[in-house]
């Protein structure tokens, strides 16, 4: 059974400062996908970030960005110039590729603080 | 509006009785999946559904029970709910490439 382990359960950064997100992840498969999600106290699950295991580029959207280390099965979220509206839950989540009915497999969290 | 919706928002129950959680989609996704989210355990998937009358159990699935009867609709049911089940419920549903998720149900079993 594939887990994802997140071995920070809070972290804080000030306000236009950088944090990193650790992620690790334990799976047999070699194509698969991972994702990050964001949760507000709306509770509503957001997804911020998304990588296919297959491409060794890393994804990029705008201030977040990933670090993708397959061979050591790590996955770490990267956010940049930290705003007031990134204070959330943070979830890294897996999902084998090829099987549809698949859900997602998520780590416990990351609760991210924004100091002002 | 296009979307997952979940309903009711909040529910508070009361230990033995039997309790239905809603999801309604609108975009016609084959997949469909029910998560229960509770501290320090993050989401985890409770039954997943691959098409109308296609169900397979997750990690979860005790005391718990789904239907799919239509493609849009993926009821949760919890048979005699118990304390243990006091938690927050996710729908969600899955193009090929996202997954879609609802506002959640806050359950409070009593």
């Amino acid at each position: 059974a594939q887990t994802v382990t997140q071995s920070q359960p809070e972290m804080s950064v000030q306000e236009a400062e950088t944090v990193t997100l650790s992620c690790t992840y334990d799976t047999s498969e070699s194509d698969y996908y991972l994702f990050w999600y964001k949760q507000p106290p709306s509770r509503q699950m957001i997804l911020v970030i998304r990588q296919e295991a297959y491409k060794q580029q890393n994804a990029t959207e705008n201030r977040f960005s990933v670090n993708f280390q397959k061979a050591a099965k790590s996955f770490s979220l990267k956010i940049s110039d930290s705003q007031l509206g990134d204070a959330a839950m943070y979830f890294c989540a897996y999902r084998r590729s090829g099987g549809g009915a698949d859900g997602l497999t998520f780590g416990k969290g990351t609760h991210l603080i924004i100091q002002p | 509006d296009a979307g997952i919706t979940q309903s009711p928002r909040y529910k508070i129950t009361e230990t033995g009785r039997q309790v239905t959680l809603m999801c309604h989609q609108t975009w016609s996704h084959s997949y469909m999946f029910w998560y229960r989210q509770d501290l320090g355990h993050g989401l985890r998937l409770i039954y997943y559904s691959a098409a109308a009358d296609i169900t397979d159990k997750g990690e979860v699935p005790d005391g718990y029970v789904v239907s799919r009867s239509k493609t849009e609709n993926f009821p949760l049911t919890l048979e005699s709910a118990t304390r243990s089940q006091t938690s927050v419920y996710f729908c969600a549903s899955k193009s090929d490439t996202k997954a879609f998720f609802g506002q959640g149900t806050r359950l409070t079993v009593v």
